[in-house]
């Protein structure tokens, strides 16, 4: 069972910090994608990553994808609030599956 | 882009009666739906698979009979959970794809909250 792993499970900022979050398996992905999600709504497609060592940017938001494919970061600069939210990875498989990490939460303190 | 609906947003309903929830493709057609659950702060558990115009091929664990899903155009998908209970209470989130293989991207439904009472 190929499995996703996403630390830290919980953080809560203040505005204007930075940080990271990880999003681990054991399991090779053809590609991984970063999804946002806010309460009672379905999840936003941030970014997909295909290539090992790939890096993407999307304006504060940097993502990156491990060079053996296995692992994946986030790194939001200068959060803000409106950065809040559920921040899902998922990996699809060598089966054409899409497999959801647990999620981080995400609470940015004005 | 892409965008997919869902109805209701929420229901409630007493123990033993049956929901139906849509997902509906509006500005393209869906080969493919997948149809996943999520409880309070966890992550997307996937269901089952549908394309349109075959049968739905379910996830391990998840009962076919108890979580009916029909796919019979390429805009509409429906999710029927028969004999509701408690448990079932959930966030239900369908996403729709152009194409048989979950490689292509996924477009997501804003999610129907079943609350089962």
């Amino acid at each position: 069972t190929q499995l996703l792993e996403q630390s830290p499970q919980f953080l809560s900022i203040q505005e204007g910090e930075n940080l990271t979050v990880y999003c681990n398996s054991s399991s090779v992905f053809s590609s991984l994608q970063w999804y946002r999600q806010e309460p009672g709504e379905g999840p936003v497609l941030l970014v997909t990553v295909v290539t090992g060592g790939e890096v993407k940017k999307l304006k504060r938001l940097t993502f990156q994808f491990g060079d053996a494919r296995k692992d994946s970061s986030l790194h939001i600069t200068a959060a803000q609030p409106g950065d809040t939210g559920l921040y899902l990875c998922a990996g699809r498989t060598s089966y054409d599956k899409v497999i959801f990490g647990p999620g981080t939460s995400l609470s940015v303190i004005p | 882009g892409a965008v997919v609906s869902q109805h209701p947003s929420r229901v409630i309903c007493k123990s033993g009666t049956s929901v139906k929830i849509e997902c509906r493709s509006l500005d393209f057609q869906a080969t493919t739906m997948f149809w996943y659950r999520q409880f309070p702060k966890k992550s997307l558990m996937l269901m089952a698979t549908s394309n349109e115009g075959s049968k739905a091929t379910y996830e391990q664990g998840v009962e076919k009979d108890k979580f009916l899903i029909n796919h019979a155009s390429l805009t509409l998908s429906t999710l029927t959970v028969t004999s509701a209970h408690p448990e079932d209470s959930s966030f239900y989130i369908c996403s729709a794809a152009v194409g048989t293989s979950s490689y292509n991207e996924q477009f997501f439904g804003p999610g129907t909250r079943l609350t089962v009472l």
